[in-house]
Parts: C-alpha cells; structure tokens; sequence
C-alpha cells in the first residue's frame, strides 16, 4: 500500500541555519503531496503542497520539489526561526480517493535554538 | 471565517466507557475527515464522511464509529475504550468540489479532542 518514510527526529538547529527534512514515499500512480505544520498544542496546518511531478510548493521561506524519479518530497528553508519549532509531517493522497484521506509520515520534531 | 471547531478540547474517561466527539467544519466544506494521533502510531486515518454518508474507512475496529449530519457536522464515537484509545483526535474538512484534480483538497484540520483513558 501507499507510505511515506521520514527522516528521524528530534532536529536541533540553530537560528539561521539551513533546514532539510527528507521525506519518500511509495504509491501508485501520481499521488499529490503535502507538508503539514504542528506547533505545540494545535492541530495541522497545511504548508505547502504540490500536485505533480517538477511542482514546487512553496510558503512562509519552506519549499520542497514533487521528484516522481526519485519519489521525493524534501522540506528545505534556508534560515529558520526559533518560531519555526514544530512537528513536520509529509503526507499524499491518493490521486483515485477523492477527498479527506491523507497517508502521514512520522513526523520530524525540529527545534530551534536562538 | 470560522475555522473547524472540535469539542470538547480535553476528556477522560475510564476503561469500559464510550464517548463521543464533535466536529463543526469550515462552512460550506462537505467532507469531514477523523484521523487518530499517537506517539507510536503517529496519525492515522480514522475515516471519512461526505454528505451524510461514508466514503472511505482506515483499518479500525468496528469500536470507532461515525456519522455526518445534514449540516455536515460529524461526530465520531468509540465504545468499550480501552487504554490504547488514548490518544488526540484531529477532525479536518475539505471542499471536496466536483471538479479539479481528485485528491488534491486541501484539508484543514481543527485542534483536536484529547482522550485520555484512565
């Protein structure tokens, strides 16, 4: 079935730095995907999302590339924030299932030391 | 406008109980999505209504139920819970159009019940 693999937490940055969190996924046809925010205490937000293959998604500095050669979805930001300190979860749907069902990775807890 | 509005916020409960959660979406969103939050299963989806009727099902035991009303508010219950219950429950909706690319909505998700099972 459909998946989606994370890279490991807990992150640790410090301000300014670079970020990238890694994110493959295994599906049928052309998924369209996505990365969802999680501040402490809230529910998801959505980031960006890209719905095929070249697509960049991009808001708020993160951006990340729909690969179909590689199945990659990586999140990157070139300076985060301490206020960028979160939960990130990449996610698809799948192309043939309209609507609400989204297949989560793990997650990636990223913390940002000032 | 309002967002997706989940009640109530925090609840515990002890082995054997049932309970129900509520969810209010985002007006004129037709889909309302459950999904189960837990440290070591991460989120996974409960399943999904779209106009008062089931449209997809994640791989739950018949213990967790749902139902959509014709205001597209859903509430979604568990009976006989157990102590793996225990976890936060995200409500989220979504247009769900007729048209554009299927699979691409956009869900937004309210901040969810927290179960705790004693």
């Amino acid at each position: 079935g459909d998946s989606v693999t994370q890279m490991e937490g807990p992150v640790t940055l410090s301000e300014e730095a670079f970020l990238t969190i890694n994110c493959t996924y295994t599906a049928t046809g052309y998924p369209s995907l996505f990365w969802y925010v999680q501040y402490p205490g809230e529910g998801l937000q959505l980031l960006l999302k890209a719905t095929k293959a070249d697509d960049k998604g991009s808001n708020k500095g993160f951006e990340a590339t729909y690969r179909k050669e590689t199945t990659s979805f990586h999140l990157e930001k070139g300076s985060v924030q301490v206020s960028d300190s979160a939960v990130y979860f990449c996610a698809l749907s799948d192309p043939y299932n309209q609507g609400g069902k989204l297949i989560f990775g793990q997650g990636t807890e990223l913390s940002v030391k000032p | 406008k309002a967002g997706v509005t989940q009640t109530p916020r925090y609840l515990i409960k002890t082995r054997g109980q049932q309970v129900t959660l509520s969810c209010s979406p985002i007006s004129g969103h037709r889909s309302v999505s459950w999904y189960q939050q837990t440290p070591g299963q991460g989120l996974q989806f409960l399943f999904e209504y779209f106009s008062e009727t089931q449209r997809n099902k994640g791989n739950f035991p018949g213990r967790f139920s749902g139902r959509q009303f014709s205001n597209s508010r859903s509430e979604m219950n568990v009976s006989t819970l157990e102590l793996g219950d225990s976890a936060l429950y995200l409500c989220a909706s979504s247009y769900t159009g007729t048209s554009g690319r299927a699979g691409a909505n956009v869900l937004t998700f309210g901040a969810g019940s927290r179960l705790t099972v004693l």
